[in-house]
């Protein structure tokens, strides 16, 4: 089954512990993008990634960190987590092939920093 | 960078009516415009897309309108039906790029 997973589901945190959240994908898309949702912000990206070994920032990248090195994996890194990290968040991938399409989203995650 | 405004933020319509939500975005290099609808407690999932050198895409009830040169674009949704009931989020992507709006939440009333 074609789909975008991540892990884990639901993530309870202190501040200041690192932590990561996975994500993976099988379609063999070109493109991943994490977001985070906030209720009345809506989804804001905040990395993205074109292909193996290529990251950009998105609209909210402070406080995070990815990495590309498979096509299939796109982890989010929190360094030091704080309170105001505490969100939804989703990872999606796309074709990618020009540009970017169809936001393929996975299951979300759900942080809270304490 | 992009921004992208949404209005309303919530509609109610009575059910068989009409729905539109509309978005503007200020970056003129923007060439995709996705509109995403997400369930109650559901990830979010690609309803319609239009790109920019076309003006007008419809799918059964569902049609987007694109006006490059104002620099705005709506989702209309028609005979509205109790499963249009979600929150409809657009998207405006410049270069690789994706900035959303804040949402509109649609209720369809009995």
């Amino acid at each position: 089954e074609a789909q975008v997973t991540q892990n884990p589901r639901y993530l309870i945190t202190v501040t200041g512990k690192k932590l990561t959240v996975t994500c993976s994908q099988n379609m063999n898309h070109e493109y991943m993008s994490w977001y985070r949702q906030d209720p009345g912000l809506g989804l804001r990206q905040i990395y993205y990634s074109m292909n193996v070994e290529v990251t950009d920032k998105g609209d909210v990248p402070e406080g995070y960190k990815v990495s590309r090195k498979e096509k299939r994996n796109f982890p989010l890194i929190l360094e030091s987590p704080s309170p105001n990290q505490t969100s939804l968040y989703f990872c999606a991938s796309s074709l990618g092939t020009s540009g970017i399409d169809e936001q393929y989203f996975g299951p979300g995650t759900r942080l809270t920093v304490t | 960078g992009e921004n992208v405004e949404q209005h309303p933020s919530t509609l109610s319509v009575q059910e068989g009516d009409s729905a539109v939500i509309k978005c503007t975005y200020s970056d003129s290099a923007s060439n995709y415009f996705p509109w995403y609808k997400q369930e109650l407690g559901k990830r979010p999932q690609l309803i319609i897309d239009i790109r920019s050198n076309v003006g007008e895409k419809k799918d059964q009830r569902i049609a987007v309108t694109l006006n490059k040169t104002a620099k705005h674009f709506s989702l209309h949704i028609t005979e509205t039906q109790p499963e249009d009931s979600a929150v409809y989020f657009c998207a405006a992507s410049p270069y690789d790029k994706i900035i959303f709006g804040k949402g509109t939440r649609l209720h369809i009333l009995p």
